[in-house]
């Protein structure tokens, strides 16, 4: 079962910050990673597939890259609407691991 | 638009099987995986398995023998049961689906269903 293990588990940021979340895999995964965007009482929402492409619609100062074991979410100039909890999710060989998470929060 | 609801008994029994759908609108369930996705309150995201249109599952291993994931075709819906429940049980159940026919991340999901475990 491929683990993934995401780093900070929370992250104190400023508006214009630029942030930037890792994600480990315990095991090569190509580029089989997403990532999601969630909001209190919300679902989650997809922001970035197979490592780096942007999904539809989200903003360009979204940007992902890896491949293998090693993946990062970067945030260009931080805004208000991106304070939220950020999940990575492997999905190679057929199963769906998600990453413990991590909470970005206003500095 | 693809539309996902869940829908269900919010408030189960230990021991009990939790039993919850997932309704389909806007699309057909044909040719895609639907996953279960759950959140214990205040925690992080579980994916609890697939199943695909072609009948095919996958279950997390932790989950495996206790969950089942079935179609209904002409009522559009995906199910979900989980046997012998306990309070650890308690979450946010989501059904998700890929943006795509492939295995890809969820660029569809419901709105949840929060079902809690007590007696």
């Amino acid at each position: 079962d491929i683990q993934m293990t995401q780093s900070p588990s929370t992250l104190s940021a400023s508006v214009g910050d630029r942030v930037t979340i890792t994600c480990r895999a315990s095991q090569s995964i190509s580029s089989w990673l997403a990532w999601y965007q969630q909001k209190p009482g919300r679902a989650p929402k997809l922001l970035v597939y197979k490592a780096s492409d942007l999904e539809s619609g989200v903003p360009s100062r979204f940007s992902g890259s890896g491949s293998g074991t090693e993946f990062t979410l970067t945030i260009n100039s931080l805004q208000p609407d991106d304070f939220a909890t950020y999940y990575c999710q492997q999905y190679n060989v057929y199963s769906g691991t998600f990453g413990q998470g991590t909470k970005v929060e206003i500095k | 638009q693809v539309q996902l609801q869940e829908s269900g008994p919010r408030l189960v029994k230990p021991s009990e099987t939790l039993s919850l759908s997932c309704t389909v609108s806007g699309g057909s369930i044909s040719g895609y995986f639907w996953s279960w996705i759950r959140q214990p309150p205040g925690k992080g995201l579980e994916w609890i398995g697939y199943i695909h249109s072609d009948g095919s599952t996958k279950y997390s291993p932790s989950l495996r023998s206790r969950v089942t994931i079935s179609l209904d075709t002409s009522k559009n819906q995906v199910s979900l049961t989980l046997s012998s429940v306990t309070a650890a049980d308690t979450a946010l159940y989501y059904c998700a689906r890929p943006n795509t026919s492939g295995w890809s991340g969820f660029g569809y999901w419901g709105q949840g269903a929060l079902v809690t475990v007590s007696s």
